[in-house]
């Protein structure tokens, strides 16, 4: 089946300092990656959209010069947090969609950031 | 604008019993819909995937079913186990609003021995 890497798992990192997270397609074309946010014991909210070679959309209230989304391959997407802070602390899930797949999406095992 | 809201939040049932999780949704023009389970502190594991053309889809003891005319949609788990405890997510992908997916507030099920 469809396969999603994520890396890290997990992340602690200082106050101020980037930390980036990158998902992986592993035996399917992701024309579509979608990152996710999870704070404890709530949903996944939506963070942005990002198609193969183009600018990510980003969800309304998500800062796009904090958190820099890139899809430069159809195989790979990267979220880097810059300038992290303790707030930034959550758990980041990615999704894929794309050719060869079955229109569903695959999720990434998801990151666990805490910023300290 | 699609929202997808699940009921109940949590639900506590003993081992071996059937049992119901609901999920609805407001905008009808759905393309797919999915359940996923998510265990503690892990990511998501994609049980079932309806698509707009389907009714309901069937995978060992889950079947989910679909009715976009009353933007329903329910999780059926058969003979329950505590294996099978776990929060459990639906989400919607809706044509008009790019391919996303949004997610229920999920129900946390948890199956006593």
């Amino acid at each position: 089946g469809a396969v999603v890497s994520q890396h890290p798992s997990w992340v602690i990192c200082k106050s101020g300092t980037s930390v980036k997270i990158e998902c992986r397609s592993l035996d399917f074309q992701a024309t579509t990656m979608f990152w996710y946010r999870q704070f404890p014991k709530q949903s996944l909210m939506l963070m942005a959209t990002s198609n193969e070679g183009s600018k990510a959309t980003y969800e309304q209230g998500v800062e796009k010069d904090k958190f820099l989304i890139n899809h430069a391959s159809l195989t790979l997407s990267t979220l880097t947090v810059t300038s992290a802070h303790p707030e930034d602390s959550s758990f980041y899930i990615c999704s894929a969609s794309g050719r060869g797949h079955d229109y569903g999406y695959t999720f990434g095992s998801g990151t666990r950031l805490t910023v300290v | 604008k699609q929202e997808v809201t699940q009921i109940p939040a949590a639900l506590s049932v003993p081992e071996g019993e059937n049992l119901v999780l609901n999920c609805s949704f407001t905008d009808s023009a759905i393309y797919n819909l999915q359940w996923f389970r998510q265990d503690p502190g892990k990511g998501l594991t994609s049980l079932l995937l309806i698509q707009s053309s389907q009714r309901e889809q069937t995978s060992g003891r889950l079947n989910a079913s679909l009715d976009k005319s009353s933007g329903r949609s329910t999780l059926y788990i058969a003979a329950s186990q505590p294996g099978d405890s776990a929060t459990y997510l639906c989400a919607g992908g809706a044509y008009n609003q790019g391919g996303k997916l949004i997610f229920g507030q999920g129900t946390e099920l948890s199956v006593k021995p």
